[in-house]
């Protein structure tokens, strides 16, 4: 069954960075495009990234560019979100993604989340 | 970007209730149109795609509908195990969420 398994997440100053992790398995994760997703207490989702299957194609929400950046190895069946110049607005819990087709955004399986908080 | 906006931010029902919430584009995303669930503390579900497709294993009181600009997520007789948060999403674009709604008891 399709797992998505994060981490990475824990307690940052403002300024300070942080690497989370989405360890995938269950299925081709080479063929599958990936998203990190995030939702700050009480409030709603909010997309953050994707990257394509081969990682030759990259977004990202204008609240984390410049700032984040998403890869992947497809080697290792992970997915990675580089958080640098972390904001307190940047509290939140962030998932890692599935499609449920090998390309776009329709999220059918979703990690457990991994709470990042910023804050002096 | 394609913004959504979802109607209304909160609603209280009772069980039986037929419920509808909205959301709106300022452009058309054809039938690029995801609903999700969410309960307190969990992990949000994929309840409806492509506006209408019922996700496997999503009982039938639920269903989708719309196109274009304006969609509809109807819950034809609200059970308890659906007091939640219901997010729209739109797949047409960069892939972002309204705003939810939070479906409350009565």
């Amino acid at each position: 069954q399709v797992q998505l398994v994060e981490s990475g997440g824990g307690l940052v100053k403002p300024g300070g960075s942080l690497r989370l992790s989405c360890a995938a398995s269950g299925f081709s994760f080479s063929d599958y495009y990936m998203s990190w997703v995030r939702q700050a207490p009480g409030k709603g989702l909010e997309w953050v990234s994707y990257i394509s299957s081969s990682g030759s194609t990259i977004k990202y929400a204008d609240s984390v560019k410049g700032r984040f950046t998403i890869s992947r190895d497809n080697a290792k069946n992970s997915l990675y979100l580089q958080m640098n110049n972390l904001r307190a607005e940047d509290t939140a819990v962030y998932y890692c993604a599935r499609p449920q087709y090998s390309s776009g955004w329709t999220y059918e399986y979703w990690g457990q989340g991994t709470l990042v908080t910023v804050s002096s | 970007d394609i913004p959504l906006t979802q109607s209304p931010s909160s609603l209280s029902a009772s069980v039986g209730d037929r419920v509808t919430i909205t959301c709106r584009t300022s452009q058309s995303i054809s039938n690029y149109l995801n609903w999700y669930q969410q309960k307190p503390g969990k992990v949000p579900k994929l309840l409806i795609y492509s506006v209408s497709s019922l996700q496997t294993g999503v009982p039938p009181r639920f269903s989708g509908s719309g196109s274009g600009t304006d969609f509809t997520l109807t819950i034809t007789s609200l059970q308890p195990e659906d007091f939640a948060t219901y997010y729209c999403q739109q797949s047409y674009s960069n892939p972002l969420f309204g705003q939810g709604t939070r479906v409350e008891i009565k």
